[in-house]
């Protein structure tokens, strides 16, 4: 079945650590997504790439990175920098003018 | 600045009832989609129906339909006969060409037996 595969399910990052979420999509997507979800507030886009080898900062970006080098990935790493990392992360993907699908995200949590 | 506001934070509704959930948009472009996305506890998002800004037809999907005014900039999601299933977060969200997705804060619709 084609879908869009996020790991892991729950992640804990200590204080200076960076971290990566790992995002796969086997839909043949050209368009991937990151979005966080806060509690009481609806997604906010980090980070969209809309083909390989390129990405664009969304509205929150400071904090996060991205590299989009396979059609298939779109990994995104919450690095030290981020102060408040604890959120519930989701992966989307889409193509042409078809609705985003969504992957069963990642909870980040601080130890 | 494209923004969707979602005036209701919470919603109850009890088991065969009908309810509307209400959203509005702000945005200066002419063609552009329109969603309605639902989050149950499990946290996934599932899409439960789309709109084209240029068809003058409301979509409907089953049990789930939209009003949507394209004048008034609103677009709301009506929910007939509604199951215990349904309760859930309900976004409404936004999308032009580029495929960026700007969302509602959310409806936190509850469905009593």
């Amino acid at each position: 079945d084609g879908g869009i595969t996020q790991s892991p399910k729950y992640l804990f990052r200590k204080e200076g650590q960076n971290v990566t979420l790992s995002c796969e999509q086997n839909l043949n997507h050209d368009a991937m997504y990151w979005y966080r979800q806060d509690p009481g507030q609806g997604l906010r886009l980090i980070y969209y790439s809309q083909i390989v080898n390129d990405f664009q900062k969304g509205d929150i970006a400071e904090g996060y990175s991205v590299s989009r080098e396979k059609k298939e990935s779109f990994p995104l790493t919450v690095t030290s920098a981020q102060k408040n990392p604890t959120a519930f992360y989701l992966c989307a993907s889409t193509t042409g003018d078809q609705p985003q699908h969504f992957g069963d995200g990642t909870r980040l949590s601080i130890l | 600045a494209q923004t969707v506001t979602q005036s209701q934070p919470e919603m109850s509704v009890q088991e065969a009832e009908t309810v509307t959930l209400s959203c509005t948009y702000d945005t200066s472009e002419s063609n552009y989609y329109l969603f309605w996305y639902k989050q149950p506890p499990s946290r996934q998002m599932i899409l439960v129906i789309r709109q084209e800004a240029y068809k003058q037809q409301n979509a409907t999907e089953n049990r789930f339909s939209v009003n949507f005014q394209k004048a008034a900039k609103s677009f709301s999601l009506k929910i007939s006969d509604s199951q215990l299933g349904d309760t859930a977060m309900y976004f409404c969200a936004f999308r032009t060409g580029f495929q960026k997705l700007v969302f509602g804060t959310g409806t936190r619709l509850l469905v009593s037996p």
